[in-house]
């Protein structure tokens, strides 16, 4: 069974930095193409960047709006992803899914970027 | 960008109904590949997304077959024959043809 566990959600103040973690098993993770989206309290949903497996050179894609800001990585050796997030503004506040190839979803994590 | 227009923003249903779900996008979603990156999900109160159908019509693992979807181009739309209650939630289409990949609104389907 796929299963995709986020941790890392937080209250924390404009500008600060936060790191975001999805534990991934039930699939083979090292060939597997994640993401991650986030839904904004007003229920918008925002696909945020990708990440692509080795075999794709580990390509990464970000939206406009977390370029430069955000980094997604990956380390197959734990079969994690992770969405490092800095000079956070709080029209970052959502719930922040991982998934896996837009199928699978995580329950989210919440962040909150508010002074 | 491409913008994803999903109409109507609500549906009142009566249980045993058949539910359309329209999805236009403002630019054609077929790939250079041939496949066109067109996705439906339902998000139950409280929970994830979870997705029910794949480029256009492929109904993913597990879904009945009461969920269908159509189209081509740029005008998608979802059908569920005969709504029954587990059904209920907000509806959302997602293209994943041309980066950044875009939602749209949701369509709240709701008794009515």
């Amino acid at each position: 069974e796929v299963q995709l566990v986020e941790t890392g959600g937080s209250l924390v103040q404009p500008g600060k930095s936060l790191k975001l973690t999805c534990a991934t098993s039930g699939f083979t993770f090292s060939n597997a193409w994640m993401h991650w989206v986030r839904q904004s309290p007003e229920k918008q949903l925002e696909w945020v960047a990708q990440i692509k497996a080795k075999s794709n050179n580990y390509a990464t894609y970000y939206a406009e709006s977390v370029k430069g800001r955000f980094t997604i990585s990956r380390d197959d050796s734990k079969s994690s992803v992770y969405l490092q997030m800095n000079s956070l503004k709080e029209e970052d506040t959502a719930i922040y899914y991982c998934t896996l190839q837009l199928a699978h979803w995580g329950q989210g994590v919440m962040v909150t970027v508010s002074s | 960008d491409v913008v994803m227009t999903q109409t109507p923003l609500s549906l009142p249903i009566s249980l045993g109904d058949q539910a359309s779900f329209s999805c236009r996008s403002s630019q054609s979603l077929l790939h250079s590949n041939g496949n066109t990156y067109l996705a439906w999900y339902l998000q139950k109160s409280g929970l994830s997304p979870q997705i029910l159908i794949y480029r256009i019509s492929n109904r993913f693992s597990g879904v009945p077959d009461r969920f269908s979807g159509s189209g081509s181009g740029t005008d998608f739309t979802l059908k569920i024959s005969r709504v029954e209650p587990e059904d209920l939630g907000v509806y959302y289409c997602l293209q994943h043809t041309h980066l950044p990949y875009t939602f749209g609104a949701g369509t709240k389907l709701e008794l009515k």
